[in-house]
């Protein structure tokens, strides 16, 4: 009954530290996907993941590496953070549906601070 | 990158006041969503519209598939203090598997 879940919730880190963040989801969807909050922008996509072993770029993918070996996880490694990637990580996952994907399901969130 | 414009960016009323919010587009879109975002949590989904013209209620959330599909609109009825966070509208564009959120709308609700 868990859904899609975080870890860590709060994490801080120096610059130039490789940081992974962490999704899981037990919903078996399809699409799973990585947005990054920040005052004023929204929410703006990472990357994202439509089956295990399939993965493409979003609005704003540099500095970011993902994975997806299995359906249920799907992190999100920043190779050498930067003061620039301090922001709130969201993870969300949704259905494949004919035409696209439907209502994705947002995590509850990672906090990343880069000193 | 794309976003929707979503207005207002922030309202404040009063409890028991009927809210009113939406978001437009250049682009048409296949589907639109509303979320709802509590202070250090993560969206919550609201209400999904799938037909242009679409009427959908959740309680006492309305939301609409604009006609022309280039927008959406959302109401809350008789506001309650729970009522308060930021509200994302999202729109689905045809034959892409991603979504672009509005800018979103703070709402807050004095007693």
């Amino acid at each position: 009954d868990a859904g899609i879940t975080q870890s860590p919730r709060y994490k801080i880190t120096e610059t130039g530290r490789q940081v992974t963040l962490m999704c899981h989801q037990t919903w078996s969807h399809s699409y799973m996907f990585w947005y990054r909050q920040d005052l004023g922008h929204g929410l703006r996509l990472i990357y994202y993941s439509a089956a295990a072993d399939i993965t493409d770029k979003g609005e704003v993918p540099d500095g970011y590496v993902v994975s997806r070996s299995k359906t249920e996880n799907f992190p999100l490694t920043l190779e050498s953070a930067t003061r620039s990637q301090t922001s709130v990580y969201f993870c969300a996952s949704s259905e494949s549906r004919t035409g696209g994907t439907y209502e994705q399901y947002f995590g509850p969130g990672t906090r990343l601070t880069v000193t | 990158g794309q976003q929707l414009n979503q207005s207002p960016q922030s309202m404040f009323i009063q409890e028991g006041e009927d809210v009113s919010m939406n978001c437009t587009s250049s682009s048409i879109f296949n589907t639109w969503l509303w979320y709802k975002q509590d202070p250090g949590e993560g969206p919550v989904l609201l209400i999904a519209l799938y037909k242009a013209g679409e009427l959908t209620s959740n309680g006492r959330l309305t939301a609409q598939f604009g006609i022309t599909r280039k927008d959406s609109f959302l109401n809350i009825s008789a506001s309650i203090p729970s009522d308060v966070g930021i509200y994302f509208c999202a729109g689905q564009l045809r034959n892409t598997d991603k979504l672009i959120f509005g800018t979103g709308t703070r709402l807050q609700v004095f007693p």
